[in-house]
Formats: C-alpha cells, sequence, structure tokens
C-alpha cells in the first residue's frame, strides 16, 4: 500500500532561516509528488509538484528515488510561510490509481519573527 | 470562478442518521474526488467520479456513497452516522482523467453526536 510519512508534525524556524519539510514516501514505482499547503482559514492547495519542477514561493522540492524522498525547501523563511503542509503521492499511470492522492499527516511549519 | 464549492459548511447530526454533502466542481472539471480529513490527520480518499460512475474507492465502508450528476457535480452520502464519522470532508475536482492537478474546495465540516 502506498504510504507518505512526514516525520514532524511540528517545526518552527525564525525568519530568514532556511526550512526543510521532510516527506518519505514509499510507494516503488514511479510516483508522482506534491506538496499541498494550508494557510489558516484557507482550502488546501497545490504549492508544488515534482514533474513542474517550478520554484513556488522560494519552495523547491527534489524527487531522491534511492531514498524515496521529496522533502520541501526554502533558502530564508518568511512569516507568511507559517501554515500546514502536506506531502502527497499518486500513483503512475501503470497502476491503477487514477488520480487517488495518498497524503501525508502533515507539518505544521511557524516561522517567528 | 468560485471555484470549487461545497456545501453545507458545517453540519451537525446524531448517531444512526443520514447525511449528504454536496459538490461543484470548478469550471471545466469533470472529475471529483471525496477526501475524510479527520482531525490531525491528512486527508484520506473516499472515492472518485468521473463521467457519472464511480472509478475508483478508498478502504471506506460501504456506508459512504456518492454520485456524480450531468452537469458533473457530486454528492457524498454517509448513512447510519457513527461518532467516528465527525471530520472535514473535501470535495477536489480535476480535468480530464484526474491525473491533472486537483483543486480543492473548502470543506463540509460534520459533527456526530
Amino acid at each position: 500500500a502506498q504510504r507518505v510519512t512526514q516525520p514532524e508534525k511540528l517545526l518552527s524556524v525564525f525568519k530568514g532561516a532556511p526550512v526543510e519539510l521532510k516527506c518519505n514516501y514509499s510507494y516503488s514505482g514511479s510516483p508522482e509528488l506534491f506538496w499541498y499547503v494550508q494557510y489558516s482559514r484557507q482550502r488546501l492547495q497545490l504549492l508544488l509538484r515534482h514533474i513542474s519542477r517550478e520554484s513556488i514561493k522560494g519552495f523547491t522540492a527534489d524527487l531522491n528515488k534511492g531514498e524515496t524522498s521529496f522533502h520541501l525547501k526554502k533558502p530564508f523563511a518568511q512569516e507568511e510561510d507559517s501554515a500546514m503542509y502536506y506531502c502527497a503521492q499518486r500513483a503512475d499511470a501503470g497502476g491503477t490509481s487514477y488520480g487517488k492522492l495518498t497524503f501525508g499527516q502533515g507539518t505544521i511549519l511557524t516561522v517567528h519573527p | 470562478d468560485a471555484g470549487v464549492t461545497q456545501s453545507p459548511t458545517h453540519l451537525i447530526k446524531t448517531r444512526g442518521q443520514q447525511v449528504t454533502l454536496r459538490c461543484s466542481p470548478k469550471s471545466g472539471h469533470d472529475t471529483v474526488s471525496w477526501y475524510q480529513q479527520a482531525l490531525g490527520q491528512g486527508p484520506q480518499f473516499i472515492f472518485q467520479y468521473y463521467e457519472e460512475e464511480e472509478r475508483q474507492r478508498g478502504n471506506f465502508p460501504d456506508r459512504f456513497s456518492g454520485h456524480q450528476f450531468p452537469n458533473y457535480s457530486s454528492e457524498l452520502n454517509v448513512n447510519a452516522l457513527l461518532l467516528g464519522d465527525s471530520a472535514l470532508y473535501l470535495c477536489a475536482s480535476s480535468p480530464k482523467t484526474g491525473w491533472e492537478t486537483q483543486y480543492f474546495g473548502p470543506g463540509t465540516r460534520l459533527l456526530v453526536l
């Protein structure tokens, strides 16, 4: 079964410090990986997906198949980055999962001034 | 475009009752997925609808059922409510086959007493 693990429920950093939110996945094929973010009182929204290789709001994430990881990084955290972050995976087209997303439990990031 | 909309926003029911939640997808989207998010957990996939049929289902009992209408809107029905069904229910829509990015609604918070 697919599983996504986010080992940190809470992460606190100071403004301007680097931040890394960890994510490990279990699917052995070629999954598609995502990071979703939920700001206070807002809906869940896509932050980035690995196939697009975009950098959104200064965040990047690299898929490491050897370590089955997809950690989210930002070199200089901002107070507005404080939010709940979810890592999610979707199995590849060879499977039968269509659009099903499997989410991790989430990490609450707090950026202090 | 208001994006994905869900109704109602909040709902209180008692054990044993039945509930119906509604979702209107983003304009141009024809695939609707439903997720259950318990407090402190990541969203869990319930099922996905495409072309008015349930295409895939997660590990949820038959008490959870759904429907998709010709205009692509969808309903989630839960029968014989249990206390453990208390959660935030999220609807996500995507275009074409569901392989594209899923856009989430604000959710319906269900409390079962």
